[in-house]
């Protein structure tokens, strides 16, 4: 069964503090996506990546594909990053679909 | 401005009473599909589609129709509704099913 896992499904932390949320996946992809979804429900687009390693602002994302992972990296967070981030995966013989992983929810305490 | 605009945004109905949840996109993006979201269970595929004319099943196709006549269009129809439909759909596009999703903002729905 190709599967998306993400780890923690929570976390809780302290303004300021490092964050590194966890995606796994089970097949060949062609592209690995993280998104996040604000409290209030809207979905956006954070990162879709191949390879390597995207930066935009404090957020950091990275994959590696031998081992079927990717991370999710925040520097110093801050109360407006609490949200729920979402990991997908579009894999080699898919039907046209992406794999979505159940999310991990992060809250930032100020 | 670049989006995916959905309506309603809520609604409550009762079960057995056809609704439409409009979608529409003006990126001209090939890819469309729409997800339903339940509580602990993360977005699930309703329906997607390729191209105009052209969709196919999702996970969870159930009790759901659509169509694609036009490219910036995508409606979800329930044809008769239930109260298991109870969710918060989502519309998404994107210019192909593995490029950046790009997200309506979401429609509540109850089913009393």
């Amino acid at each position: 069964k190709n599967e998306v896992e993400q780890s923690p499904q929570n976390l809780t932390a302290q303004e300021g503090e490092f964050i590194t949320i966890n995606c796994s996946y089970s097949v060949g992809i062609s592209a690995l996506h993280w998104l996040q979804q604000h409290p209030g429900g809207g979905i956006v687009s954070l990162f879709m990546l191949s390879s390597g390693k995207k930066k935009h602002g404090r957020l950091i994302a990275t994959i590696n594909i031998q081992e079927k992972h990717s991370s999710l990296h925040i520097t110093a967070s801050h109360p407006r990053d609490s949200a729920v981030y979402i990991c997908a995966v579009s894999w080699v013989d898919s039907n046209y679909q992406l794999i979505w992983g159940a999310g991990t929810k992060l809250i930032i305490k100020p | 401005e670049a989006q995916v605009t959905q309506n309603p945004r809520y609604l409550i109905t009762v079960t057995g009473k056809k609704l439409t949840v409009t979608c529409s996109q003006n990126m001209n993006h090939e890819y469309m599909s729409w997800y339903r979201q339940d509580p602990g269970l993360g977005l699930r595929q309703i329906y997607y589609s390729m191209n105009v004319e052209v969709t196919d099943k999702g996970d969870v196709p159930e009790g759901y129709k659509v169509s694609r006549k036009e490219k910036r269009n995508f409606p979800l129809i329930l044809e008769s509704p239930s109260p298991n439909q109870t969710s918060l759909y989502f519309c998404a596009s994107s210019l192909w099913y593995q490029e950046t999703q790009y997200f309506g903002p979401g429609t509540r729905l109850l089913v009393l």
